[in-house]
């Protein structure tokens, strides 16, 4: 079956460090790989989309990186903020439909 | 981007009774999907909304526990049907608003629904 992995743990960070989010997924064959934010009792917040043919792309302190072959895609937060703290979860699409498959997401706090 | 609006925000509800959620979006998108967040897990789609058409739903979900309505490209609503404790969930509404242009989606607030 289809499965989207997260870490389950929070990552716990202090401020100015790098955190580093794993997503890793097995039988898919994705078309392109996206990140999103969620905070407490809201909708989560579109970041970052990286197609398969992409290896990595960077927004502001942002960056993804996305490898077929080991079927992971890894979530950078550079020079972390305590305002970074928040769930984060990926999500694949297999098809140009829309229809996301999200992982359970991974809680960020990012201490001061 | 597009701003996306859910009612109620929040409702606490008797078992058996219905509960409909309004979605509506302040420009005319193309797609729009229906997802639910069960207390501490991620999101799981539970249909797309085709307006002018009956909507297309996921595995695990049907029409009649979960009806919706899309009767133009700015508004949709997911009833919850005969609800029982087991339907506490956040749903969330989700907008993709320029197949061709971004592939990426814009959420509600979501709802937050609880059975009791």
């Amino acid at each position: 079956s289809q499965k989207i992995e997260q870490n389950s743990e929070a990552l716990n960070i202090q401020e100015g460090k790098t955190a580093t989010l794993t997503c890793n997924y097995t039988n898919y064959s994705p078309a392109y790989l996206q990140w999103y934010r969620q905070d407490p009792g809201r909708g989560p917040v579109f970041l970052l989309l990286i197609r398969e043919n992409e290896k990595e792309k960077r927004k502001e302190r942002l960056k993804v990186t996305f490898d077929t072959t080991l079927k992971q895609s890894l979530f950078h937060i550079t020079a972390s903020q305590p305002a970074d703290s928040a769930t984060y979860l990926c999500a694949l699409t297999t098809d140009s439909w829309g229809k996301l498959q999200f992982g359970a997401g991974t809680q960020v706090v990012v201490t001061p | 981007s597009a701003v996306i609006s859910q009612k109620p925000s929040r409702d606490i509800c008797q078992r058996g009774t219905s509960l409909t959620i309004q979605c509506q979006v302040d420009s005319q998108v193309t797609m729009m999907f229906w997802y639910r967040q069960q207390p501490g897990q991620s999101l799981t789609l539970i249909a797309t909304a085709n307006q002018g058409s009956e909507a297309t739903y996921e595995s695990g979900f049907v029409i009649d526990k979960f009806p919706i309505s899309r009767p133009n490209l700015t508004f949709s609503t997911l009833t919850v049907s005969n609800m029982s404790p087991e339907d506490s969930s956040i749903y969330l509404c989700s907008v993709e608003w320029d197949r061709g242009r971004s592939e990426t989606q814009y959420f509600g607030p979501g709802t937050r629904l609880l059975v009791l």
